[in-house]
């Protein structure tokens, strides 16, 4: 099984700050990762997928980057409705998440 | 508009089982492979399995930890998926959600998620 490993675990950020997630995994997995956001009492939701390619309707200030074992998630202006956990997640062999980044008001 | 509505989750004993519904609209149900992710109470996520399309022989898999427990269905006449659980255990409390894979297979669509409790 591939383990995906994100650091920090959390990440405190003032609103219009630049917020940087990391992601890692236990063996290369190419492309194949994914970003999801996800609020409290709400379903996770596709930010990034392909390491850079974002999702319809998700704005330009998330964006990917990475491919074989390292990977980042950039929020390039923190705004309020950004608070949440982001989770990564590998599709190249299965599927595993990682643990997750709660990033948190400054 | 894109829909996927779980439903059958409740409180149910150790050793028991409990059969959730996921209700699609909004996409091609049946060219799509189906999965299901749970997540226990403050926890991270973890795929649980996933049923493919009739194109793909709807095969089957599913994570270590439910292998020979659940089954995943589906019937594309009615545009629904299925997981079917068995022998439930404490931990496999949980929100389930179903969510959507076509190609790549990342997950594009989720549900809102039903929450299974098990215990005495």
């Amino acid at each position: 099984e591939i383990v995906m490993t994100q650091s920090p675990a959390t990440l405190s950020v003032s609103p219009g700050e630049r917020a940087t997630l990391s992601c890692r995994a236990s063996q290369s997995v190419s492309s194949s990762l994914a970003w999801y956001q996800q609020k409290p009492g709400q379903a996770p939701r596709l930010l990034i997928y392909g390491a850079s390619t974002r999702a319809t309707g998700i704005p330009a200030r998330f964006s990917g980057s990475g491919s074989g074992t390292e990977f980042t998630l950039t929020i390039s202006s923190l705004q309020s409705e950004d608070f949440a956990v982001y989770y990564c997640q590998q599709y190249n062999n299965w599927w595993t998440f990682g643990q997750g980044t709660k990033v948190e008001i400054k | 508009e894109v829909q996927l509505v779980e439903s059958g989750g409740g409180l149910v004993q150790p050793g028991g089982s409990l059969k959730l519904s996921c209700a699609a609209s909004g996409f091609t149900f049946s060219g799509s492979a189906m999965h299901w992710v749970r997540q226990a109470s403050g926890k991270g996520l973890e795929w649980v399995g996933r049923i493919r399309s009739k194109a793909n022989n709807y095969a089957t898999a599913y994570s270590a930890s439910v292998k020979g427990r659940f089954t995943i269905s589906r019937d594309d006449s009615k545009n629904t998926a299925y997981l079917q659980m068995n022998s439930l255990r404490t931990d496999d409390t949980a929100v389930y959600y179903c969510t959507r894979s076509y190609d790549p297979p990342h997950f594009d669509y989720w549900g809102q998620g039903t929450l299974v409790t098990v215990s005495s």
